[in-house]
């Protein structure tokens, strides 16, 4: 296990496309969060999940945007009718929770969305 | 609203020089504060968090409540140091362990 890994790394779209992305967490940790990260900006919290439930969205994720963990492994993030400010680095993060105090959250490279 | 805050975008030192990077936050509550780091073309990583009071590649960052303040510092930079450094923020609502980042502050060691 190398750790978080997202495909793809990169993703040029035009306006209007729909674009998935995908994230392989680190093997049995129960919770996966996805961050969206713009240029300048430190991540910002989109959603997470606990196994298969999808506990918490943020207010940053408008309709156009669905995610899932349908077995509770990897995840997918989906943008519907991609807009230029949808631009950013898609960022996923998983950790082991409920085993001790804090639960480190590692992160994954990202996924960099470019939409023309 | 919970909230982090980094005034400096960009800091830069010389090597051997103290360094101290800033953060402040805003909670009602008793957060959990942690300063990630990412260095060049690697991805975020964990560097230390408050609650375990340890010093990671010579780090150290006190909690200060009466100041909502989570310091990061140095005294001695190396240029391996150089990287991107955010101050984050768990606030534990909810149960979530969401983090709330603040912008960053690029830190530059000269040699």
């Amino acid at each position: 296990d190398t750790g978080v890994s997202q495909n793809p790394r990169h993703k040029i779209t035009k306006r209007g496309q729909n674009v998935t992305f995908r994230c392989d967490p680190i093997s049995e940790h129960n919770r996966l969060y996805w961050y969206r990260q713009t240029l300048g900006q430190g991540p910002e919290f989109l959603t997470y999940f606990q196994n298969e439930a999808q506990l918490e969205k943020s207010r940053l994720l408008s309709d156009r945007f669905s995610a899932e963990r349908p077995k509770g492994s990897f995840s997918t993030l989906e943008i519907q009718r991609t807009e230029q400010g949808d631009s950013a680095m898609y960022l996923c993060a998983s950790s082991l929770f409920g085993t001790s105090l804090y639960n480190e959250q590692f992160f994954g490279p990202g996924t960099r969305l470019t939409v023309l | 609203a919970q909230r982090v805050t980094q005034p400096e975008k960009l800091l830069s030192v010389f090597k051997g020089a103290p360094v101290e990077l800033k953060c402040n936050y805003s909670y009602s509550g008793s957060p959990e504060l942690f300063w990630y780091v990412q260095y060049s073309r690697q991805r975020l990583q964990l560097l230390l968090r408050h609650i375990s009071r340890e010093s990671i590649k010579g780090f150290t960052a006190d909690l200060n409540k009466g100041e909502t303040s989570f310091h990061l510092k140095k005294p001695f930079a190396q240029e391996e140091d150089s990287a991107m450094y955010y101050c984050a923020l768990n606030g534990r609502q909810g149960g979530s362990e969401k983090l709330v980042f603040g912008k960053g502050t690029k830190l530059t060691v000269n040699p």
